[in-house]
């Protein structure tokens, strides 16, 4: 069974960092393209982060560009994103998606997510 | 940026109606759109991708139309599990979410 597990996600005040994870499972971790993919209270998806399989590919979105890094340890299955300089409109769930294998790029399973509040 | 734009923002149907939600796009995307249905305290899934493959997941009542900037969803006959919030995605650039369609009762 596929599984994306994020973690690391909490309350931070302004300008603090945080680091997620997301664990994967039930698949081939290090041939799979991955994303972060965030969802303000109220609001709707936002894409914010891509890496290649190999990891030398990332793309950001202009929101994020500059404070967030994202990675991975594909010896851990695991998927990360480094958040710093944390903004009140940083506040949203956030998860990790898995890209199709192959000539489609939509994301084919999402994780739960996990929750960051960024407040003072 | 592509910008994607969803309409209705809500549509109210009665189960066994079909069900028609739009998506268009600022600019040409071709067949590079998805659709996504996010359901309460549950994570997105995907329904439709390259505009018109339905996902294993999801029955033939769903099917998905358009190229270019405009797109469809229709869902030929609502059944209570359907009702949710449906996103389009366009891949073609980037990645960019249309801001949702709430299918209710």
């Amino acid at each position: 069974e596929v599984q994306l597990v994020e973690s690391g996600g909490g309350l931070i005040q302004p300008g603090g960092s945080l680091r997620l994870s997301c664990t994967a499972s039930g698949f081939t971790f290090s041939v799979y393209s991955m994303h972060w993919v965030r969802q303000a209270p109220g609001k709707g998806l936002e894409w914010i982060s891509y890496i290649s399989s190999d990891s030398s590919t990332t793309y950001y979105a202009n929101s994020v560009k500059g404070r967030f890094t994202i990675s991975r340890d594909s010896a851990k299955n695991a998927l990360y994103l480094e958040m710093n300089s944390l903004r009140d409109e940083d506040t949203a769930v956030y998860h990790c998606a898995r890209q199709i294998y192959g000539s489609s790029s939509a994301f084919d399973f999402w994780g739960q997510g996990t929750l960051v509040s960024v407040s003072s | 940026e592509i910008v994607m734009t969803q309409s209705p923002a809500t549509l109210s149907v009665s189960p066994g109606e079909r069900a028609t939600l739009s998506c268009r796009a600022s600019q040409s995307i071709s067949n590079n759109l998805a659709w996504y249905q996010r359901k309460p305290g549950q994570p997105p899934r995907l329904v439709i991708y390259g505009a018109s493959t339905r996902a294993t997941d999801f029955p033939a009542r769903f099917s998905g139309s358009g190229s270019g900037t405009e797109f469809t969803l229709t869902i030929s006959s609502l059944q209570s599990e359907d009702f949710a919030i449906y996103y389009c995605q366009q891949y073609q650039n980037r990645w960019t979410f249309g801001q949702g369609t709430k299918v209710d009762i």
